[in-house]
């Protein structure tokens, strides 16, 4: 039962254009929200995160939306940068941590 | 630098064997889970251990097992293995409270069964 979901495998996006990676959820009842980011041959590691009781939050390129009446999320990257690529997971909290299977970003120089 | 640090970063091994993953947490972190991450899949939850008790099990097979010390490091035993139980395992950490709600992931083992 696949509780949190990234249905886009890849993007690919023009450096200094936006990145938009979208997740999406069935649980209601989670509590937090993250994005995490992985480079080849590392661990993931945390990027951004959002409370449920927040709809926005944002650090520095990284903007996160909550949409919970749709029961979505999304990560927004402006300027996307080539060091933006990787792959990223969103990530759903309630007693334990749901990750969706990732999304490739590539960022064309 | 996560501050979690798995070992071995490498294992290859046959069908049928046993082996043990070791994780050590971040300083002062007391929750360790363990995920399994597939090819072209997502990070599958297997369990999360809290200061040596279990705390939630995910979809972790009977054939698995794991543990955590009183010096909070965890060890992920894997028998019997299949073909399919290559893959990569990822130890991650947490404090007991965050502001962000975070997980500190190591390096992961990479399991080979050949």
């Amino acid at each position: 039962d696949q509780q949190v979901k990234q249905n886009s495998p890849s993007l690919s996006v023009q450096e200094g254009r936006i990145s938009i990676l979208n997740c999406d959820y069935t649980n209601s009842m989670f509590d937090y929200f993250l994005w995490y980011k992985k480079y080849p041959a590392e661990g993931p590691t945390f990027l951004i995160s959002i409370s449920s009781i927040k709809d926005k939050n944002e650090d520095g390129r990284f903007t996160v939306f909550l949409n919970k009446s749709a029961k979505h999320l999304s990560l927004h990257i402006v300027p996307s940068q080539p060091g933006d690529s990787a792959v990223y997971f969103c990530a759903a909290r309630r007693n334990q941590f749901y990750f969706g299977t990732g999304t490739s970003l590539t960022v064309i120089p | 630098d996560s501050g979690v640090t798995q070992t071995p970063k490498h294992l290859i091994t046959a069908t049928g064997q046993r082996v043990t993953l070791r994780c050590s947490p971040r300083s002062g972190d007391l929750s360790v889970y363990w995920y399994q991450q597939s090819l072209d899949q997502g990070l599958q939850f297997l369990i999360q251990y809290y200061n040596g008790e279990e705390r939630a099990k995910g979809n972790i097979l009977e054939r698995f097992s794991a543990q955590q010390f009183p010096d909070l490091h965890s060890e992920l035993n894997l028998s019997s293995l299949e073909l399919g139980d290559s893959a990569l395992y990822f130890c991650a950490s947490s404090a007991l409270r965050t502001d962000t709600g975070e997980l500190f992931f190591g390096e992961g083992s990479r399991l080979t069964v050949l």
